[in-house]
């Protein structure tokens, strides 16, 4: 039962311009939603999150948007850079502690 | 401070035998957190501690599995009796004991059994 879903595997795109990864869940309870970065041989590196009393929730060049309504999620990167290539994580949990992990999308920008 | 360090990086070890980890996590941080990650898939859920309390453990944490945090600073996961299913990355987090928070995860463990 994968609550959390990435249903893209992976995406390309050229650097300058937006990346959108999606996210979508199926468990009305959850109440906080993260993104993690990873890299090859390291372990996630938090990213941005956001609580289910808000819709949107944007740091710098990253920003999150929460559809509560259709049980989805979009990571925004604008514009995106090389550096941004890696695997992206959303995560879901209700309560304060246990994560659910979708499986992943591997963003890869192209310069 | 240096974040969540984990101890070894990298563990091959026969099938059949005993292997422990290591996790010191970030020192203000009062709940720790095991994760397994296999090819392909999302980090799962092992256990967690807030400081030295185990308070939960995932049905994935068979009876070879043991983690502890004795003084509620670092904390060990054992396998015993290595499986070549066990093969993974283990992940440690940390984060504070506070409502809509952030982990920070390690390096992680991999290991290999052959």
């Amino acid at each position: 039962d994968q609550q959390v879903k990435q249903n893209s595997p992976s995406l390309s795109v050229q650097e300058g311009r937006i990346s959108i990864l999606n996210c979508d869940y199926t468990n009305s309870m959850f109440d906080y939603f993260l993104w993690y970065k990873k890299y090859p041989a390291e372990g996630p590196t938090f990213l941005i999150s956001i609580s289910s009393i808000k819709d949107k929730n944007e740091d710098g060049r990253f920003t999150v948007f929460l559809n509560k309504s259709a049980k989805h999620l979009s990571l925004h990167i604008v514009p995106s850079q090389p550096g941004d290539s890696a695997v992206y994580f959303c995560a879901a949990a209700s309560g304060t502690y246990k994560y659910i992990f979708g499986t992943g999308t591997r963003l890869k920008v192209l310069a | 401070d240096t974040g969540v360090s984990q101890n070894p990086r990298h563990k091959i070890t026969k099938r059949g035998q005993n292997v422990t980890f290591r996790c010191d996590p970030i020192s203000e941080h009062n709940r720790l957190y095991w994760y397994r990650q296999t090819l392909g898939q999302g980090p799962e859920f092992l256990t967690y501690f807030q400081n030295e309390a185990q308070l939960e453990k995932s049905r994935l944490l068979s009876d070879r599995f043991s983690a502890e945090r004795p003084k509620g600073s670092f904390s060990t996961l054992e396998i015993q009796r290595t499986e070549q299913g066990d093969s993974a990355m283990y992940l440690c987090a940390s984060s504070l004991a506070r409502t809509f928070t952030e982990a920070f995860f390690g390096q992680g463990t991999r290991l290999t059994v052959v």
